[in-house]
This record gives C-alpha cells, structure tokens and sequence, in this order.
C-alpha cells in the first residue's frame, strides 16, 4: 500500500488563484518531497522538506509540514496554466533509502 | 547536463511475450532507480540499485520480472512473460548518494507499456 495519499484527487481552479493540496502519511519520516508530473516534462522534483523542518519555499511554492499530524500541505500561489499537472507527495522513511509515492492531486488551471 | 535516458517509448506487445526497457541516468548518479505507474496512481518502485548491487527489489515481481545493472552504469529491465495487468509507464530514476542523505531523484520520461 502506499504510504502517501493526496487530497483532494482533483482540483480545478481559475488562473491567478491559489491552489493547496494535501499530503498525509503513515509513518515516521526522514523527508518529503513533492514531484510534479505533466505529459510534456514528465516527473520533476519541486522541494524537499525534512522532518525537522516546519515550512519551506521556492519561488511560488510553499510547503509546510506537520509532523504530529503527519501531514503536508503544497501551496501554489497565483497560478498559471502551465501548472496544470499530477502533484505527487513522496516520503523517505529513516530506515529506508527508497521513496513512497502517493496516489497524487491532479490539478488543472483553467486560463 | 543530459538528463536521465530511457527506451522505447512506447511498446505494444501481446501477453505471454517477452519485453525489454533500457536506461541511461546522469552521468555520476550511483543510484539508479525502476519504478512501475499505473494509470490513475503514482509511481511504485520495483527495484532499486547502487551502483551494480541490488538495495531493495521487495515489490519486484521476481517470477516474471529482472533487472539488472552491469558495470553500474546502464540498467535493462525484463518482463517475460508478460500480463495484461503489466500495462503501465515504467519509469527510470537516479540520483546522487552522499553518506546518509538521499537528494532528490531525476527521471526519465518513462516506457509506456499495453499489453494487449
């Protein structure tokens, strides 16, 4: 089973607005990443936050984590039509090297 | 730099045959990476190697499945025979290694595999 699972499955919004989703996980972590994937560059690393991190950015991205709650949260701010793609969560646990994928947020931004 | 390298694109063959995928990643990445990703879901590793050596092939269905990676450079992963339930993208991933910390994977731009 997957350690990740995504929410909601699909989310549709106006360009210019906000678009969050929403990771949540079973067990303890080392990190999280979220990838995205389209038909045109297929699946791109967008950030990484460890366990002892709590919020990080990267351009119009913002990531927090909630480790009590095992939970993340992937903000996309002022969305643009070139962000219609599948958002995927991923974990690393500390006992394994190898990534769990969730089943991924497919969003779509309507111009 | 020449991002990770992946053939065929796309393959059709019927069940009971025999397939082939083939992976090239970044130059210097130890760790290469396959995953399986079904329709609808996302990416589930098969196998996962350093260098030449197999780290995990837990979810490798290993009566149908193989992989392997000689030389610790370039990888083959094999389906024989194949099943209808095997129609899926396989992806190829790697990454650096340094000590403990694992960075993020690069990927290629998959095999999508139909079984008919």
């Amino acid at each position: 089973s997957q350690q990740g699972e995504e929410d909601p499955q699909a989310l549709s919004i106006q360009e210019g607005e906000n678009a969050t989703m929403n990771c949540s996980y079973k067990t303890s972590i080392n990190n999280l990443q979220w990838y995205r994937q389209n038909s045109g560059r297929g699946l791109v690393h967008l950030i990484l936050i460890r366990s002892n991190e709590r919020e990080k950015h990267s351009g119009r991205l913002r990531v927090t984590l909630d480790t009590s709650k095992k939970s993340s949260s992937l903000l996309i701010t002022a969305s643009q039509a070139a962000d219609t793609a599948s958002y995927f969560c991923a974990t690393r646990m500390d006992s394994s090297y190898k990534l769990i994928f969730g089943s991924g947020t497919r969003l779509l931004v309507r111009p | 730099e020449a991002g990770v390298a992946q053939s065929p694109r796309y393959k059709i063959i019927e069940k009971r045959q025999s397939v082939a995928f083939w992976c090239n990643p970044i130059s210097g990445h130890a760790t290469l990476y396959w995953y399986q990703q079904i329709l609808g879901q996302g990416p589930k590793l098969l196998i996962q190697f350093q260098n030449n050596g197999v780290v995990d092939d837990s979810q490798l269905p290993k009566d149908r499945f193989s992989a392997e990676r000689l030389k610790g450079v370039d990888s083959t992963l094999k389906i024989q025979p194949a099943k209808l339930e095997d129609s899926a993208v396989y992806l190829c991933a790697s990454s650096l290694v340094k000590g403990h910390l694992i960075n993020e994977q690069f990927f290629g731009p998959g095999t999508r595999l139909t079984v008919l």
